[in-house]
């Protein structure tokens, strides 16, 4: 167990629509970054915050949007879904610079 | 761009053998790496991290080799039991930057 847990487990989504993921971060870390993992591919960074602000994006269109929390957990949010965003969703914790990142359980997201 | 590969897609082993599982990467300036694994349904799991200023680093069972002068990185794993079977991922950081992934090898421990 890592201490980084993320809500709902599962979700399915139409194309279109919004949708909402949550993370809380492992105690002492200040650090969230949001993976997309698409079925047999690696990890892929989408964008990272600390203290509050974000710090850091990949190459994902502004459609995909976060935000962090005075307590450090984070949201991942993303709008008019696209079938393609079928994906694991993953949220990692660290502390401050390069230390050890630990993921949480990801939410499977499912778009029809 | 910048990128983190790996040579084997899959690799099939024997219980009880000794596995390795490699990764190239093309930063030379990148100063930590990590190994995940990573079983079905479920988020990455830290295995073994290393600093680019180190060449080995050993923990339970698995040991990390960095070789910067070809930028390569493996994880070797000791006696290979069932619950070793997944994928493995390389993550590669870059300081200021996040962490990139390569693809993944799926280990298969044959009994």
């Amino acid at each position: 167990e890592t201490g980084v847990t993320q809500s709902p487990t599962h979700l399915i989504k139409t194309r279109g629509q919004q949708v909402t993921l949550r993370c809380s971060s492992q105690s002492g870390h200040n650090t969230v970054s949001w993976y997309q993992q698409a079925l047999g591919q690696g990890p892929q960074f989408i964008f990272q915050y600390y203290r509050e602000e974000e710090n850091g994006r990949g190459n994902f269109p502004p459609r995909f949007s976060g935000l962090q929390f005075p307590n450090y957990s984070s949201e991942l949010n993303v709008n008019a879904l696209e079938l393609d965003d079928s994906a694991l969703y993953l949220c990692a914790s660290r502390g401050v610079g390069p230390d050890t990142q630990y993921f949480g359980p990801g939410t499977r997201l499912t778009v029809l | 761009g910048e990128s983190v590969g790996l040579h084997l897609p899959t690799l099939s082993v024997q219980e009880g053998d000794n596995s390795i599982i490699n990764c190239a990467y093309s930063n030379s300036a990148s100063d930590y790496f990590i190994w995940y694994k990573q079983e079905s349904g479920k988020g990455p799991q830290f295995i073994i991290d290393i600093r680019s200023n180190m060449d080995k680093r050993q923990g339970q069972r698995v040991t990390v080799l960095l070789n910067k002068t070809v930028k390569h990185l493996s994880l070797q794993i000791a006696a290979t039991q069932p619950g070793d079977s997944a994928v493995y991922f390389c993550a590669e950081h870059n300081y200021g930057q996040n962490f990139v992934f390569g693809p993944g090898t799926r280990l298969s421990v044959l009994p």
